[in-house]
């Protein structure tokens, strides 16, 4: 069954570095999802992308965030200056489309294994 | 605004047992619901979902779920737990139509199954 795969599994960084975490969605899939999950708190949506451009973003996702599709697998989400705060797992999700088509959803997301993400 | 609310941090159930895993939820005209299971280390992996259609949905690894539109309710059940069911679920909900197409997550249940 194909599945969303993320690397690294953990990334441990200093405050005020770059980082980009890596996915790679479901081949067919054309949309996809950043959120991330604070330890002990609920999922929270970052942000959606689709056809080369974002979609829809939430107020985390400020200055310091950033999309992209580089290539025609994978997709990466950069944090430019990291903060404390920023630590927390982030999975990355990807759907076949957004909507429903003929009254039944396609827009389930499946969801990858998760970054966790440690700021110093 | 949509919003989901699992009233349980935790759940703790013996094995063989019926389980509940409750939620509940506010959004704007007909809603979508899901349920997503994480197991430790891992990813959000999906359970079921309610879109239209009958009220109980039944989904993977034998869990179901009842949507009840006047109690504005999705719990999930099963009827006989699993030690392996331990795990966190979480719930989630978007609008039908119009706005944003995002699913809201509840701050999820920890179920507990003992042997």
């Amino acid at each position: 069954e194909p599945e969303v795969t993320q690397t690294p599994s953990h990334q441990v960084t200093q405050m005020g570095q770059e980082v980009i975490l890596r996915c790679v969605p479901i081949s067919n899939h054309l949309y996809f999802y950043w959120y991330r999950q604070i330890l002990g708190q609920k999922v929270e949506f970052l942000v959606s992308f689709y056809n080369n451009e974002i979609s829809e973003k939430s107020e985390i996702f400020d200055d310091q965030f950033s999309v992209e599709r580089p290539d025609g697998s994978n997709f990466t989400l950069k944090i430019r200056s990291t903060k404390l705060e920023d630590s927390a797992m982030y999975f990355c999700a990807s759907s076949l489309l957004r909507g429903t088509s003929g009254g039944t959803s396609t827009d389930t997301q499946y969801f990858g294994p998760g970054t966790r993400l440690t700021v110093l | 605004a949509q919003s989901v609310a699992q009233p349980e941090d935790q759940v703790n159930v013996a094995e063989g047992n019926p389980l509940t895993v409750k939620c509940t939820y506010s959004v704007s005209g007909n809603p979508y619901l899901f349920w997503y299971v994480q197991y430790p280390n891992r990813g959000l992996q999906f359970l079921l979902k309610y879109i239209t259609g009958d009220n109980l949905v039944k989904g993977s690894y034998g869990f179901e779920a009842e949507f009840n539109k006047s109690q504005t309710s999705f719990h999930l059940k099963k009827p006989s737990a699993l030690v392996s069911d331990s795990a966190l679920y979480f719930c989630a909900v978007r609008g039908s139509s119009g706005g944003s197409y995002i699913p809201t997550f509840g701050r999820g249940t920890s179920l507990i199954v003992h042997p």
